[in-house]
C-alpha cells in the first residue's frame, strides 16, 4: 500500500520561503507523476503543480512565478518551495500521486497545515 | 478553459440515495474525471475514476454503495444506503495537458 507523508515547518514568516517534503513509502517514486495541492481553511482544493519522476514539471499559472517542485528518486521524496509567502498562502498542503498513464489522483498524503504569520 | 462545476451543497436522509453532479465546461464533454471524498477534519480520499461512457474504476476498499455514471458533460456520483460517515465534502477532479483541475466541492449532509 502506497503511503505519502508531508513534512516541514508549520509556521512561516511573511515574505519568506515555504518548504515542504513528501516522502513516499510502500512503492517506488519512479514511473509516476506527483502533485502538490493546497486547501486554505474552509475552502476548496487548489492544484499547485506536479513533477514527473524524470524531473519535468508543470505548474498552476496562478502560482508559477513563486513555485518550484523538485524530486529526489534516491530518497523516494519530492519537494515544494513557495517563495515570498503571504497570509493568503496559509493552507493545508497535500502531496498526491497520479497513476501511470493518467492524471487523476489515486493516493493522497494526510496533509500538513502551514500558517504564514509573523 | 477547463472548468468543473459542482453544486455547493446537497442533503439526503440516512438510508436513502443521493446523486451528486459534476459538470464539465463547454468543449470538454469527453473528459474523464475522478471523485474524491473528504470527511470532516481529514484529507481527501480517492473514490473512483469515471470515463465519459460511464465506465468507472474504484479505489481500494470503496464500498459498492458508491457508483458513477455519465451523461454528456455531466458526471455523477451516486451513494446508496446513506450512512452517517458519508457526510463529507465531495470533489471532482479532471486533467488536461499540463494541468489538473478541481471542482468547488459539494458538501453532503446526511439527515
Amino acid at each position: 500500500q502506497v503511503q505519502l507523508q508531508e513534512s516541514g515547518p508549520g509556521l512561516v514568516k511573511p515574505s519568506e520561503t515555504l518548504s515542504l517534503t513528501c516522502t513516499v513509502s510502500g512503492g517506488s517514486i519512479s514511473g509516476y507523476y506527483w502533485s502538490w495541492i493546497r486547501q486554505p481553511p474552509g475552502k476548496g482544493l487548489e492544484w499547485i503543480g506536479y513533477i514527473f519522476y524524470s524531473g519535468s514539471t508543470y505548474y498552476n499559472p496562478s502560482l508559477k512565478s513563486r513555485v518550484t517542485i523538485s524530486i529526489d528518486t534516491s530518497k523516494n521524496q519530492f519537494s515544494l518551495k513557495v517563495t515570498s509567502v503571504t497570509a493568503a498562502d496559509t493552507a493545508v498542503y497535500y502531496c498526491a500521486r497520479h497513476p501511470t498513464g493518467s492524471n487523476y489522483i489515486d493516493y493522497w498524503g494526510q496533509g500538513t497545515l502551514v500558517t504564514v504569520s509573523s | 478553459q477547463l472548468v468543473l462545476t459542482q453544486s455547493p451543497s446537497a442533503s439526503a436522509s440516512l438510508g436513502a440515495s443521493v446523486k451528486l453532479t459534476c459538470t464539465l465546461s463547454s468543449g470538454h464533454s469527453s473528459y474523464a474525471i475522478a471523485w474524491h471524498q473528504q470527511q470532516p477534519e481529514k484529507g481527501p480520499r480517492y473514490l473512483m475514476m469515471l470515463n465519459s461512457d460511464g465506465r468507472h474504476s474504484k479505489g481500494d476498499g470503496i464500498p459498492d454503495r458508491f457508483s458513477g455514471s455519465s451523461s454528456g458533460a455531466e458526471r455523477y456520483l451516486t451513494i446508496s444506503s446513506l450512512q452517517s460517515e458519508d457526510e463529507a465534502d465531495y470533489y471532482c477532479q479532471t486533467w488536461g495537458t499540463g494541468t489538473v483541475v478541481f471542482g468547488g466541492g459539494t458538501k453532503l449532509t446526511v439527515l
